[in-house]
């Protein structure tokens, strides 16, 4: 069983503030890392796909990185929304000869964004 | 435009008894999957299909059952209901036969068994 990891588990910010949280997943045999915004009573929302280290994606006010020798991405919110409260997920995948096999999903980072 | 359509969306079942989740996708994906969402817990995998007429088991099969009915469903068999399989169910579908494409979720089936 692969281990994803977030953190922090949650987040409060204040309208106007910057904010990133962290991704950590194996760093061997990487071949896909995902990340999905969870809004409440809602579904998750593909944000970003990113396969080759040093990725930097960006949509928007939202961006993230990705460095698959040490395991890790960052998200990245500048200029945070209230609209910007979600749960963020991370989701790892490892090569196994090409075909689909799953994502593993971490427990997400719970942001909460104050007026 | 309706995506990843998953029915029912509400479901109480006794122990012991039966019923198939549904899934449908009108985007032509290749792959498609089922998680379980628990309190504290991640996404969980229970089964996927990389294409049409293929099945595989994740990471938390035991108790159900799958069905590439044909590229547009795959369904979510329980043949016997137990309180452990009280979730929220997710189907999810991507276009591609590896991980490198964003998933397509479904709204969810919020499951009960009393």
């Amino acid at each position: 069983i692969l281990n994803v990891e977030q953190s922090p588990q949650s987040l409060h910010v204040q309208e106007g503030d910057s904010t990133n949280f962290t991704c950590s997943f194996p760093s061997s045999n990487f071949y896909a890392l995902h990340w999905y915004r969870w809004e409440t009573a809602k579904s998750p929302e593909a944000l970003f796909v990113m396969t080759l280290n040093g990725d930097e994606k960006k949509k928007g006010r939202i961006s993230a990185t990705l460095n698959t020798k040490e395991g890790y991405s960052y998200l990245y919110i500048k200029g945070s929304q209230p609209e910007d409260s979600a749960t963020y997920l991370c989701a790892f995948t490892m090569y196994s000869g090409g075909g689909a096999d799953g994502l593993t999903f971490g427990k997400g980072t719970h942001l909460i964004i104050q007026p | 435009n309706a995506g990843v359509t998953q029915t029912p969306k509400f479901q109480v079942l006794k122990t012991g008894q039966s019923m198939t989740l549904q899934c449908a996708q009108d985007m032509n994906h290749n792959s498609m999957y089922w998680y379980r969402q628990d309190p504290g817990m991640g996404l969980r995998l229970i089964y996927y299909s990389a294409s049409e007429g293929t099945t595989d088991k994740g990471e938390v099969p035991n108790g159900y059952n799958v069905s590439r009915l044909n590229k547009r469903e795959f369904s979510l068999r329980l043949e016997s209901a137990a309180p452990s399989q009280t979730s929220v169910y997710f189907c999810a579908s991507q276009p591609g036969a590896g991980e490198n494409y964003g998933y397509t979720f479904g709204s969810g089936t919020r499951l009960t068994v009393v």
